[in-house]
């Protein structure tokens, strides 16, 4: 089975920070890596879809990148409503294996 | 309006079979490339994936958990249901229905719709 690490566990930053969370797959999975963004008592929001591709509606601040095993989330200026925790996911097999989370709260 | 919406008990006992639905609104289970599956979270823990079928009755289930999951689709009611057998205290968790992405290039398998989800505990 394909294991997903993500780092750090979590983060504290401030409103307009540069936040880089890194996501980590035990065998290559191409591209097939997505991000979801989960605020406390909701359901999760895919954010990006096929490492680097930006959902449709979600803000520009929000990037991915990486392929193979090592994937990273960018958030280039980090606003209140981004307060959250950061899930990603591969797809690369039917197991759809999430990683364990990344939150980010207040420095 | 696309929406997915959970049903089922909130409470079962352990050893019970769970029977969760999901009734779709602005789209149909039957056309082609939809796909529709069931996600769950444990309470403060991450989320794993359980089940999808397809449009065209394909299905997929997580490895660990395939003796004891079925999911079916009814088109006519628009609906996926998914159930899960010898319940235990350690399946409690939030069941989220999702929807596999569509865009105009194609499919693809990110869960780009999600239920609100619905809170099952499993306790004698």
């Amino acid at each position: 089975d394909i294991q997903m690490t993500q780092s750090p566990s979590s983060l504290s930053a401030s409103v307009g920070d540069r936040v880089t969370i890194t996501c980590r797959a035990s065998q290559s999975i191409s591209s097939y890596l997505n991000w979801y963004q989960q605020r406390p008592g909701n359901a999760p929001n895919l954010l990006i879809y096929a490492a680097s591709t930006l959902q449709s509606g979600v803000p520009s601040r929000f990037s991915g990148s990486g392929s193979g095993t090592d994937f990273t989330l960018t958030i280039s200026s980090l606003q209140p409503e981004d307060f959250a925790t950061y899930y990603c996911q591969q797809n690369y097999d039917t197991l759809f294996t999430f990683g364990p989370g990344t939150k980010v709260d207040f420095k | 309006q696309i929406a997915l919406k959970e049903s089922g008990p909130t409470l079962v006992k352990p050893t019970q079979t769970l029977t969760l639905t999901c009734t779709l609104s602005g789209f149909s289970i039957s056309s082609y490339r939809v796909a529709v599956g069931w996600i769950r979270q444990s309470p403060g823990k991450a989320l794993e994936w359980l089940a999808l079928i397809y449009w065209n009755d394909d299905k997929r289930y997580r490895s660990s958990l395939k003796s004891r999951l079925t999911i079916t689709k009814d088109t006519s009611k628009n609906e996926v249901v998914l159930t899960m057998t010898n319940m235990d205290p350690l399946d409690t968790a939030t069941y989220y229905c999702v929807n596999r992405l569509i865009t105009p290039m194609g499919a693809y398998d990110a869960f780009d719709m999600w239920g609100q989800g619905t809170m099952v505990t499993v306790s004698s």
